[in-house]
């Protein structure tokens, strides 16, 4: 079974100081991974994405994710983090599972921006 | 232009209610999703269709009935509704991709409060 770790539930970061939030998942084939951001009382809005090739994936709002398969991870970070990053982050698998794909989610991380 | 948009954004009725949510895509997508997310952020998939066709069907009390009319519509109901189903529920889509490689785009999710 899929299964997602975000091990840090929240996160409070100064403006213009980096960010890295972590994720590691479980699959047992070749693993399709997502980060999307929930801004309060929002929808959630892609990220990024990888599927296959280089292992650094660029995203959107300066956002960037390393796949590290030897450490299961898909990270997210950002050098210089702005007031309206602010929000809650998902880190998500997905993959072939015959006819169907889902993604499992993990349960979030929630990020504070400080002034 | 909206992609996949939901009505309605806000839902509030009593317990034993019946109650539909509906989705609607102009991504042109083969593929749709509901996706439900607790009170601790939590999101879980629910159903999902491909090409009018049910193809995921977690474990969901079948008190909800998803319908998919055509592609681009999925719709949800729930019958006698319990305080439990309260939650944000999401519609997502996407067009399968080779390998199992799509990104689901979500829409901005129907906040249901039962009373």
């Amino acid at each position: 079974a899929q299964s997602v770790t975000q091990p840090d539930i929240h996160i409070t970061v100064s403006e213009g100081a980096s960010l890295e939030l972590r994720c590691n998942y479980s699959y047992g084939a070749t693993p399709y991974l997502f980060w999307y951001v929930q801004s309060p009382g929002q929808g959630l809005q892609l990220l990024l994405k990888y599927f296959s090739g280089d292992t650094l994936v660029q995203g959107i709002k300066g956002f960037e994710a390393e796949f590290k398969r030897s450490q299961s991870s898909f990270n997210l970070r950002k050098p210089s983090v702005h007031w309206s990053d602010a929000a809650e982050y998902f880190c998500a698998v997905g993959g072939n599972t015959g006819t169907a794909s889902k993604l499992t989610f993990g349960t979030g991380t929630r990020l504070q921006v400080t002034l | 232009d909206t992609a996949v948009s939901q009505t309605p954004k806000y839902l509030v009725t009593q317990m034993g209610n019946d109650k539909s949510i509906k989705c609607e895509q102009n991504l042109g997508h083969d593929t749709m999703y509901w996706y439900k997310q607790d009170s601790k952020k939590f999101l879980k998939i629910m159903f999902s269709y491909n090409n009018k066709e049910l193809i995921i069907n977690e474990t969901v009390p079948n008190r909800f009935s998803p319908k998919s009319p055509d592609k681009a519509h999925l719709n949800l109901h729930i019958n006698s509704l319990e305080l439990g189903d309260s939650a944000v529920y999401f519609c997502a889509s996407s067009q399968r991709g080779r390998g199992g490689r799509e990104t689901q785009y979500f829409g901005p999710g129907t906040r249901l409060l039962v009373l």
